[in-house]
């Protein structure tokens, strides 16, 4: 099975900084990594898929790149409804996700 | 409007079962794979199972193979999945998600949740 690695685990940001969240891949998923928020108790949101496709409706403050192993996921300027956690998730061969990264209000 | 509404959770005895339903309405259901995705209480996402549009593509999470099994009724508009001998650690808030694809695989990505259906395996 294909292990996926987050990090950080969490952080803590000031509304309006750059935010970068890594995706780690313990084998090779070409670009098929998505990524999702989710706010506490809701369902999660597509945010990203193939790496870097920006799902419509997501603000484009949001934005992915990578291939291969290693992906990240950038919001340009956080605003506070960013505030949230974030999943990355693998589609290569079946399903997997990550651990998760919580950001958090400095 | 698209919806999912997952229903069928609940406290349940170790060892017993319990079978989740999804409902979808708006789309046209039989042009999706499907998904079931848990959530343990403050835990991460897990995937659990994932069925093609036609059922004939079935596959599971190490974790809940051979106990667990999905199905789908396309004139229903509906996702099932069974649990069978459950344990404490299938405790969670059970989703079920829809594909972008007809047949899960590499390049899948869900597009739409439930609002989730909560069990609890508990004695």
């Amino acid at each position: 099975d294909i292990q996926m690695t987050q990090s950080p685990s969490s952080l803590s940001a000031s509304v309006g900084d750059r935010v970068t969240i890594t995706c780690r891949a313990s084998q090779s998923i070409s670009s098929f990594l998505n990524w999702y928020q989710q706010k506490s108790g809701k369902a999660p949101k597509l945010l990203i898929y193939a790496a870097s496709s920006l799902q419509g409706g997501v603000p484009s403050r949001f934005s992915g790149s990578g291939s291969g192993t290693d992906f990240t996921l950038t919001i340009s300027s956080l605003q506070p409804e960013d505030f949230a956690t974030y999943y990355c998730q693998q589609s290569y061969s079946t399903v997997t996700f990550g651990g998760g990264t919580k950001v958090e209000i400095k | 409007e698209m919806q999912l509404v997952e229903s069928g959770g609940g406290l349940v005895q170790p060892g017993r079962s319990l079978r989740l339903s999804c409902v979808a309405s708006g789309i046209t259901f039989d042009d999706y794979a499907m998904h079931w995705v848990r959530q343990a209480p403050g835990k991460g996402l897990e995937w659990v199972s994932g069925i093609s549009w036609n059922s004939g593509s079935i596959d599971y999470a190490d974790s809940v193979k051979g106990r667990f099994t999905i199905s789908r009724d396309n004139a229903k508009n509906s996702l099932y999945l069974q649990m069978n001998s459950l344990r404490a650690e299938d405790t969670a808030l059970y989703f079920c998600a829809k594909d972008i694809m007809l047949v899960y695989g590499s390049g899948s990505y869900f597009v739409s949740w439930g609002q989730g259906t909560l069990v609890t395996v508990s004695s």
